[in-house]
């Protein structure tokens, strides 16, 4: 079955800096990968996508890229905030099913 | 918009004790999801509905059933409460596959099973 392996260990930054977040799968590569954000007892929220046919994506302070051949996607936030201290999930998923995998996130802590 | 609305958000069973969880969108989605989230473990899939009338396991559907009762409403049954089923559940739409497929999460259910 897939296996998505994201950082189980919290990530701290300093504020202003530049916060680097793995997402790491195994097996066959999915028709699109996204990013969620989820904040203590709240739902995950939506911020990103990219399909297997893009490199890079980005949103304001966001950024995402997807290297299908080293099945990876890395997620930045430039320029910190405290603010974006939060668990970030990634999830996959495939254009011949509905389902959607997610990895167990991590949690970024940014400090002022 | 209340977007995904899920009931109760707290619930303390004993086990062997039976509930339905209930979730409801007003997106128009066609796809709707059941999710449990443990410490460590992130959100493993449940059941998941791509159009209504239909349902699919996912990951860990052992224990549990589902109803996609209309477009609107899909609900998640313990018929034998566990505590092993002690969880968040979080139910989401989706309005599609391909590009537009961005999950909403409804607040999530906090289940204890004692």
């Amino acid at each position: 079955s897939q296996k998505i392996e994201q950082n189980s260990e919290a990530l701290n930054i300093q504020e202003g800096k530049t916060a680097t977040l793995t997402c790491n799968y195994t097996n066959y590569s999915p028709a699109y990968l996204q990013w969620y954000r989820q904040d203590p007892g709240r739902g995950p929220v939506f911020l990103l996508l990219i399909r297997e046919n893009e490199k890079e994506k980005r949103k304001e302070r966001l950024k995402v890229t997807f290297d299908t051949t080293l099945k990876q996607s890395l997620f930045h936030i430039t320029a910190s905030q405290p603010a974006d201290s939060a668990t970030y999930l990634c999830a996959l998923g495939y254009s011949s099913a509905s389902k959607i995998i997610f990895g167990s996130g991590t949690r970024l802590s940014i400090r002022p | 918009n209340a977007g995904v609305t899920q009931t109760p958000k707290f619930q303390v069973l004993k086990t062997g004790q039976s509930m339905t969880l209930q979730c409801a969108q007003d997106m128009n989605h066609n796809s709707m999801y059941w999710y449990r989230q443990d410490p460590g473990m992130g959100l493993r899939l449940i059941y998941y509905s791509a159009s209504e009338g239909t349902t699919d396991k996912g990951e860990v559907p052992n224990g549990y059933n589902v109803s996609r009762l209309n477009k609107r409403e899909f609900s998640l049954r313990l018929e034998s409460a566990a505590p092993s089923q002690t969880s968040v559940y979080f139910c989401a739409s989706i309005q599609g596959r391909g590009g537009n497929t961005e999950a909403f999460f409804g607040q999530g259910t906090r289940l204890t099973v004692v």
